[in-house]
């Protein structure tokens, strides 16, 4: 099993669509996650962190199941600046180490 | 402050020379991680190392491949003997020095690898 597995997608959507990705993980003691944002033929950029309690950022709402291990990302109202590929990311958090894994992406196109 | 800066932006070399890509970590920061990213596909973990300590190396070939981040100057992956199959992007990002729960990673804007 990957550490980190992603929908593959690709998805595509119409302007204005609500869409949402999973994400999961193997490894139970994970602490700390994150949605990362990569545009074509550029870095991945962070889009916000995942906390326990979950978390909302505008358009954007992001939940952690500990329990099933797994993460989400919500988007509503899409725009076509949404248009890129989304990155899970995991960090086991241990003490001194801040080793972070990615998922493979999930490539997201919006349409007008 | 500046960011992670890689160099080169884009690299050329004849299958069998050695390819040097650097990463300059942001500064304070002492975690840096090397990612690989094929044509299409996700990025791979390659290795991640603080200053002169290769942490987790358990996606690098083990073959050809080596990095290292010295006390002064930027971090190093070294591929030697390049294949056709190295052409890809390679990512390096940097974390702060935080203990505990871990922190973002921020990232370069990346080396193009190009093996012909």
């Amino acid at each position: 099993r990957k550490e980190v597995e992603q929908d593959p997608g690709p998805f595509n959507v119409p302007e204005g669509a609500t869409v949402a990705f999973n994400c999961t993980y193997s490894n139970s003691a994970s602490q700390s996650f994150f949605w990362y944002r990569q545009d074509c033929r550029k870095e991945p950029k962070l889009l916000m962190s995942v906390y326990s309690s979950g978390n909302e950022d505008g358009r954007f709402t992001a939940q952690l199941n500990r329990a099933s291990q797994y993460i989400s990302l919500l988007i509503r109202d899409s725009k076509l600046s949404d248009s890129a590929t989304y990155l899970c990311v995991v960090n086991p958090g241990e003490l001194n180490n801040n080793d972070m894994r990615f998922g493979a992406g999930t490539r997201l196109t919006v349409k007008p | 402050n500046a960011g992670v800066m890689q160099n080169p932006r884009h690299l050329v070399r004849r299958r069998g020379q050695e390819a040097r890509l650097r990463c300059s970590p942001m500064k304070g920061h002492s975690h840096v991680y090397w990612y690989r990213q094929l044509p299409e596909e996700g990025l791979k973990f390659m290795v991640y190392l603080q200053k002169e300590n290769i942490i987790d190396e358990s996606g690098m070939p083990k073959e050809r491949f080596s990095a290292e981040f010295p006390k002064e100057g930027p971090s190093i992956l070294r591929i030697q003997q390049v294949v056709r199959g190295d052409s890809a992007a390679y990512f390096c990002a940097s974390s702060p020095n935080q203990q505990g729960v871990g922190t973002e990673a921020f990232f370069g804007q990346g080396t193009r690898l190009t093996v012909v």
